[in-house]
């Protein structure tokens, strides 16, 4: 079993819609949870960045973590075309190796 | 504030030769990372380190992989001699505080 599961997708949805992503992970040890949003032929770039169970908010941007059910989400409102990417989680258990899910690739459809 | 800086962004190698990949981190992180991503998968630790030390080399095939970060800076990636299934992009992190990790935009090495 890997450590951080993820859906590949791809995800196709019209502009404007709540896009829901999910991870779920297996080792208990992991209190820090990110997502990265990669563009074709770019290197990730840290999206959102929580600490345990809890939700964090930015902008548009919903992180969500249910440590209960090991179970980490992104939402993303009002969906645009720009967001159209591979959107990566990855988990940490601290001054550890950083454990990167497959990517799920999203498409926003204008 | 510069990012992460990487070269070269391409490369295209025979099998069976050498090849060798620099990464400058954001000034002042102290942990570094290699990753290896393969297309349609997301990115594989090679290697953390941490200032001048390594952390994790746990999934390094170290019979034809080497890196070094000399002073705790910059840091070199080597493969040698490559293999047909290394051909992937070798991403270059770094982080200053806990796990957060900024990328660099990656090397995307060809084996032919």
């Amino acid at each position: 079993q890997k450590e951080v599961e993820q859906d590949p997708g791809p995800l196709s949805v019209p502009e404007g819609a709540i896009v829901s992503l999910n991870c779920t992970y297996s080792n208990s040890a992991f209190q820090y949870f990110m997502w990265y949003r990669q563009y074709s032929r770019k290197g990730p770039e840290l999206l959102m960045y929580t600490y345990s169970s809890g939700n964090k908010e930015d902008g548009r941007f919903t992180a969500q973590v249910d440590k209960s059910s090991k179970y980490i989400s992104l939402f993303i409102r009002d969906s645009q075309p720009s967001d159209s990417a591979t959107y990566l989680c990855a988990s940490s258990g601290g001054y550890q190796k950083v454990t990167f899910g497959t990517g799920t690739k999203l498409q926003v459809i204008p | 504030e510069a990012g992460v800086a990487q070269s070269p962004r391409y490369k295209i190698i025979e099998k069976r030769q050498s090849v060798a990949f620099w990464c400058n981190p954001i000034s002042g992180h102290a942990t570094l990372y290699w990753y290896q991503q393969i297309l349609g998968q997301g990115p594989k630790l090679l290697i953390q380190f941490q200032n001048n030390g390594v952390v994790d080399d746990s999934q390094l095939p170290k019979d034809r992989f080497s890196a070094e970060r000399l002073k705790g800076v910059d840091s070199t990636l080597k493969i040698q001699p490559a293999k047909l299934e290394d051909s992937a992009v070798y991403l270059c992190a770094s982080g200053g505080a806990y796990t957060e990790a900024f990328f660099g935009q990656g090397t995307r090495l060809t084996v032919v």
